[in-house]
């Protein structure tokens, strides 16, 4: 089975410099979100969207900016990186119905490790 | 708003021993459960979920969940552990719900190391 898709894998940033994350969703999801995980943390919310629509915001710095294309995969850019941007960043992506069914679990890419020197 | 505790950050047990991990919710109303592992450099797998219904959950990997309510628990336990099982496991819920796509919150997570 297809599943979340994210590139690249490994990302190596000098502070102040940008990154652009991408996420490809699992075929016929409508729904992405992105999520932070520091070392030793557990992941933290950040950004979603439905339908191409932002549809939920977390903690999200302002440097951050998302959207979703019509393909429905989506982009984390990100700028003036910080040596505390250092992260894996995931992208889950989740569909509200499969068939007559709601469906509520979230599948989870492999992740983005960002590295900020 | 929901929320989710792991107790106990760290669990060692023996290979072919019990495996227990505790998540205890808060919630208004009946919530949504989800077991996540994540193995070293990897992405996080849905072990399991509960949504409404059966109280007690099976997942992949040999794992299940009970949900207790007049506990506010959902442990993870698995019979007989393996030392594929070592792995960070997190507990996580919906903040709210509205529609089924709401963003997840997790517990801090409990690593689990099993030993030979």
């Amino acid at each position: 089975a297809a599943g979340v898709i994210q590139s690249p894998r490994h990302l190596i940033k000098e502070k102040r410099e940008t990154a652009t994350l991408k996420c490809y969703p699992i075929p016929r999801h409508d729904t992405v979100y992105w999520y932070q995980q520091g070392p030793g943390q557990d992941p933290q919310f950040l950004i979603s969207f439905y339908e191409k629509m932002q549809s939920d915001k977390g903690s999200i710095p302002d440097r951050f900016s998302a959207q979703q294309f019509s393909d429905y995969h989506s982009e984390l850019n990100m700028s003036s990186l910080e040596l505390g941007d250092s992260a894996l960043y995931f992208c889950a992506s989740s569909s509200r119905t499969s068939g007559s069914t709601p469906t509520y679990e979230q599948y989870f890419g492999p992740g983005t490790r960002l590295t900020v020197t | 708003a929901q929320s989710v505790t792991q107790l106990g950050s760290h669990v060692s047990v023996s290979e072919g021993a019990l495996v227990l991990l505790r998540c205890n919710y808060s919630s208004s109303v009946p919530p949504y459960l989800f077991w996540y592992v994540q193995y070293p450099n990897q992405g996080l797998q849905l072990l399991l979920k509960y949504t409404t219904g059966a109280t007690l959950v099976k997942g992949i990997n040999g794992f299940e969940a009970e949900f207790k309510k007049s506990e506010t628990s959902f442990h993870l336990t698995k019979p007989s552990a393996h030392m594929s099982d070592a792995a960070e496991y997190f507990c996580a819920t919906f903040e709210g719900f509205s529609g089924g796509y709401n963003k997840l919150i997790f517990g801090a997570g409990t690593r689990l190391a099993v030993h030979p």
